[in-house]
C-alpha cells in the first residue's frame, strides 16, 4: 500500500512565477489537506479539501489554491510567488471526512524561491 | 484560536534512559490529538492518536497520555535508542494546529 505521495520533491522557482504542487492520498482515503513549514517551525495549516471541494481554510492569501479531483488527488498552486513562500509544503491525507481519523503525512515538496 | 505549545524545544538523554515530552493546548475543547515524528528535511510520520475520550494509547516503547482539563499531554519513551533522534511534534484536531516541537538527540 503506497502512502502518502508528494511530487515534485525538490523545485526552485522564481519570484514571481507560478508553482502547482501535488498529492496523492493513502489508499482508501478521501480528504487531503495541504501544510506549510518554515525551517524550525511547526507546520501550519493551508486549507483542506473533502469530496472536491475546499472545506477548510487557514489564514493563507488567495495566491494559495487548491483542487481535488475525483480520484481524491489534490493539487496545492501558489501565485505571484514571494522569497517568503520558502518552505516544505506537507501533504496530509485522512478517511472519510470523520474528526477523529488519523492524518498521515507525504514526504513533502521543498520549495525554494529566488 | 487554539495554540499548542511544546517544552523544551531541544532535549539531549544518553541512550537507555526513558524520558518524556511534553504538550500543552490552550482549548480544551478537542476532538483529538497526534503525536509525530520529523527527521532532517523529511516528512511526518504519525507515532499516536489519541481520541478525546481516551485518556492514553501505547505502541511499543511510546505511551501518550492525554489529559483535556488541564490541556496536556505528554509522550513517554522507554529505553531511549540513538534511532529515535528527530523532532516530535503534537498536533490537536482535524484541521492539525502544531506545536514547534521538540527536538531529540539520544546519545549514544
Amino acid at each position: 500500500d503506497a502512502g502518502v505521495t508528494q511530487s515534485p520533491t525538490h523545485l526552485i522557482k522564481t519570484r514571481g512565477q507560478q508553482v502547482t504542487l501535488r498529492c496523492s492520498p493513502k489508499s482508501g482515503h478521501d480528504t487531503v489537506s495541504w501544510y506549510q513549514q518554515a525551517l524550525g517551525q511547526g507546520p501550519q495549516f493551508i486549507f483542506q479539501y473533502y469530496e472536491e471541494e475546499e472545506r477548510q481554510r487557514g489564514n493563507f492569501p488567495d495566491r494559495f489554491s487548491g483542487h481535488q479531483f475525483p480520484n481524491y488527488s489534490s493539487e496545492l498552486n501558489v501565485n505571484a510567488l514571494l522569497l517568503g513562500d520558502s518552505a516544505l509544503y506537507l501533504c496530509a491525507s485522512s478517511a472519510a471526512g470523520a474528526m477523529n481519523t488519523e492524518a498521515f503525512f507525504g514526504q513533502g515538496t521543498r520549495l525554494t524561491v529566488v | 484560536k487554539q495554540e499548542v505549545t511544546q517544552i523544551p524545544a531541544a532535549l539531549s538523554v544518553p541512550e537507555g534512559e526513558n524520558l518524556v515530552l511534553n504538550c500543552s493546548f490552550t482549548d480544551s475543547a478537542i476532538y483529538n490529538l497526534q503525536w509525530f515524528r520529523q527527521d532532517p528535511g523529511k516528512g511526518l510520520t504519525s507515532l499516536l492518536l489519541i481520541q478525546s475520550s481516551q485518556r492514553e494509547q501505547t505502541s511499543g516503547r511510546l505511551n501518550a497520555s492525554l489529559d483535556k482539563s488541564s490541556g496536556r499531554s505528554t509522550l513517554y519513551i522507554a529505553a531511549s535508542q540513538p534511532g529515535d533522534s528527530a523532532t516530535y511534534l503534537c498536533a490537536v484536531n482535524e484541521k492539525l494546529t502544531f506545536g514547534t516541537g521538540t527536538r531529540l538527540t539520544i546519545i549514544p
